[in-house]
């Protein structure tokens, strides 16, 4: 596709409670981004992949966050055991390349909100 | 600790007039610095970067200019138009990793 499509467009989860957050990343582009936002406040990188590979994982919560991107599939960000604090727009992005002025196209994020 | 700072939350320029987003930061390591705007419910998109190599880089209406040595860089906008009302963030990435270090945004007003 030509944009970078994130679904479920809101989350709501009972605490305790799984999420699972999809991305398709725009077809041809070989890394992926997620980020975190909170409260409208600067995005926290968690985690980007070169196509499935993970390519730095340094932002993710060791404990109950992980991501996927496997082939001919969207990729994906799990949250088992979801807490208050999780609440957060999700943002997911690609890029054709890997580098400082290569632009990162945005998806429009996911709304996860954990009650 | 914060390593990209906007000081100013909100910004209100009018109509045909220059807007001035400024933006912070404290890693020396930084090798590029990128500007995005977003609109409320959408991504953010990008619209100008700058190498930490350069001083100033310029894109029709779009101007980034930086000053390594007060660590400080700037966007102008000229002239403002209704359609730049949007949040402006302000991110650094080294090229050790291209991890994108964000800044907390400054919403633009661009008022008619």
């Amino acid at each position: 596709g030509e944009e970078v499509a994130q679904t479920p467009k809101h989350l709501v989860r009972g605490e305790g409670q799984k999420a699972k957050l999809y991305c398709a990343p725009i077809k041809g582009h070989s890394y992926v981004f997620w980020y975190q936002q909170v409260l409208k406040n600067e995005f926290k990188f968690l985690i980007s992949f070169q196509n499935e590979n993970v390519f730095d994982e340094t932002g993710m919560p060791k404990e109950r966050f992980s991501a996927k991107c496997l082939p001919n599939s969207p990729c994906s960000l799990e949250i088992q055991a979801t807490k208050l604090e999780d609440s957060a727009v999700y943002f997911c992005a690609s890029s054709q390349w890997l580098g400082g002025n290569t632009e990162a196209f945005f998806g429009q994020g996911t709304r996860l909100t954990v009650v | 600790d914060q390593q990209v700072k906007q000081n100013s939350p909100s910004l209100s320029v009018q109509e045909g007039r220059i807007s001035i987003l400024n933006c912070d930061y404290t890693n020396s390591m930084f090798d590029y610095f990128l500007w995005y705007k977003k609109y409320p419910a959408e991504g953010p998109t990008f619209l100008i970067s700058i190498s930490s190599i350069k001083d100033k880089n310029e894109d029709g209406r779009f101007t980034v200019f930086l000053n390594k040595s007060a660590k400080h860089l700037s966007l102008h906008i000229v002239p403002s138009q209704p359609g730049d009302s949007a949040v402006y963030f302000c991110a650094a990435t080294p090229e050790s990793n291209y991890q994108l270090i964000w800044g907390a945004g400054t919403k633009l007003i661009i008022k008619p």
